[in-house]
Order: structure tokens, then C-alpha cells, then sequence
């Protein structure tokens, strides 16, 4: 009930393209969900967030998508550019915890030129 | 921009030997995590740590490791014992304030032999 279930594993968009990445949940105490984008050779680095009583959040070419009934959330990215390529990782932050983040599994996007 | 920084970046030890992963946290940060993620695999929670003592643990976090924050600026993971199975990339987090954005460090990979 931990989990964050991530989806694709793997993701080539052409420059240009949408790029979307989908998680999901089981656990209805998680209350906030972040995004992390990892380069390689670096740690994650926070990209956008949203809290569940907000159904989208849009920060420039990145878009979250979060349907609450269902425990979804997706990421969507506009006009994808090389310098996009990267891993993503979903996570999701229960409530009453610590706040450490419960990661989803990753999706390794390329954009191709 | 501060950054969170870690040393060793790499660090490849026998299985049994004692290991310390340090880290050095945003200068005015009060929360401290540390992660983990093994080649391929998802960033796992280990622990948090507030106010000189860990707030919350994982499952993974068993006694064979330990946290410490020594002097005002270090924060530190120990391995006891290390079994070929800790071979990981370990990443340190910070935060200003409890559920704020985690800043993390570029990772220390631990190789065990």
C-alpha cells in the first residue's frame, strides 16, 4: 500500500513531442506529490508538485495531471527538448509521516533531436 | 546556489568492513533524509533525522546502520558490517522546514565486494 506504481519504464518523444509519464497510488494518506528529475551522475532534483485538492498544476513546458478518485497522477511535458532527456521519478509524501518521499519507480526519457 | 555535497563519491569497500557515507547538508536546514538506489532499482527511503535524533526509519534501516549529525555542518551514514547486498548509489537530502522541497546530494556510490 506503499507503493507508487510508475509507468512507462522507458520513453523515446521526438523534439517536439508530449511526453507523458503516469503514476499511480493506493494509499489515501498521501497528500502531496512531487516530481524529481535525475540526470546521470546526479541526485534528483525537485521539478513540480501538486497537492491533491488541485486536479492540474502547470509550471512552463511541465504539467501535472491528478485525478483523485482514480489515484492517478501524470506528468506531461510540451514541446520535449533533448535537454529533457533524463530519468523522472514520481513520488508521493504521506501525511503525519517524516515527509520522506516514497519514489515511484522511474521512467528514463529520451528525446530524440 | 548552496548545494547539499557527499563524500566519497565512490567508495568500494569488503563485505564486513565498516563504512561512513558524509554528508553536508544546506547550512540552514533542519531536516536531514537518507536514500538509497540500487543499480536500476527506485529510490528507497532509509531515514530521517530532526532535531539530533531519527524521526522515522524504513524497514531497510536495520542495525547494522546508523545516523549521525557530529558537529553543526556533517551528517552521517554508517554501515556496521556491509553485506554485497548495500552495494548502492546513497543520496543525501535536506530541507529547510518539514514538507518543504528535499534538496539532494550527488550520491555516493557504494560498491561492496
Amino acid at each position: 500500500q506503499q507503493q507508487v506504481k510508475q509507468s512507462p519504464q522507458s520513453l523515446i518523444v521526438q523534439k517536439g513531442g508530449i511526453s507523458i509519464i503516469n503514476c499511480a497510488y493506493e494509499n489515501t494518506a498521501f497528500d502531496y506529490f512531487p516530481w524529481y528529475q535525475q540526470f546521470p551522475g546526479k541526485g534528483p532534483a525537485l521539478l513540480i508538485a501538486i497537492r491533491p485538492d488541485v486536479s492540474e498544476k502547470k509550471e512552463g513546458r511541465f504539467t501535472i495531471s491528478f485525478n483523485k478518485s482514480a489515484k492517478q497522477f501524470s506528468l506531461h511535458i510540451m514541446d520535449s527538448q533533448p535537454g529533457d532527456s533524463a530519468t523522472y521519478f514520481c513520488a508521493a509524501i504521506r501525511s503525519g509521516s517524516a515527509r520522506q518521499l516514497t519514489f515511484g519507480s522511474g521512467t528514463q526519457l529520451t528525446v530524440l533531436p | 546556489e548552496p548545494e547539499v555535497t557527499q563524500t566519497p563519491s565512490h567508495q568500494v569497500t569488503q563485505m564486513g568492513q565498516e563504512v561512513i557515507l558524509r554528508c553536508v547538508p544546506i547550512s540552514n536546514h533542519l531536516y536531514f533524509y537518507w536514500y538509497r538506489q540500487i543499480l536500476g532499482q527506485k529510490v528507497e527511503f532509509l531515514v530521517s533525522f530532526y532535531n539530533n535524533e531519527i524521526s522515522e526509519k524504513s524497514e531497510i534501516f536495520d542495525d547494522q546502520f546508523s545516523v549521525e549529525r557530529p558537529d553543526g555542518s556533517n551528517f552521517t551514514l554508517k554501515i556496521r558490517s556491509t553485506k554485497l547486498e548495500d552495494s548502492a548509489m546513497y543520496f543525501c537530502a535536506s530541507s529547510e522546514a518539514r514538507g518543504i522541497t528535499q534538496y539532494f546530494g550527488p550520491g555516493t556510490r557504494l560498491l561492496v565486494l
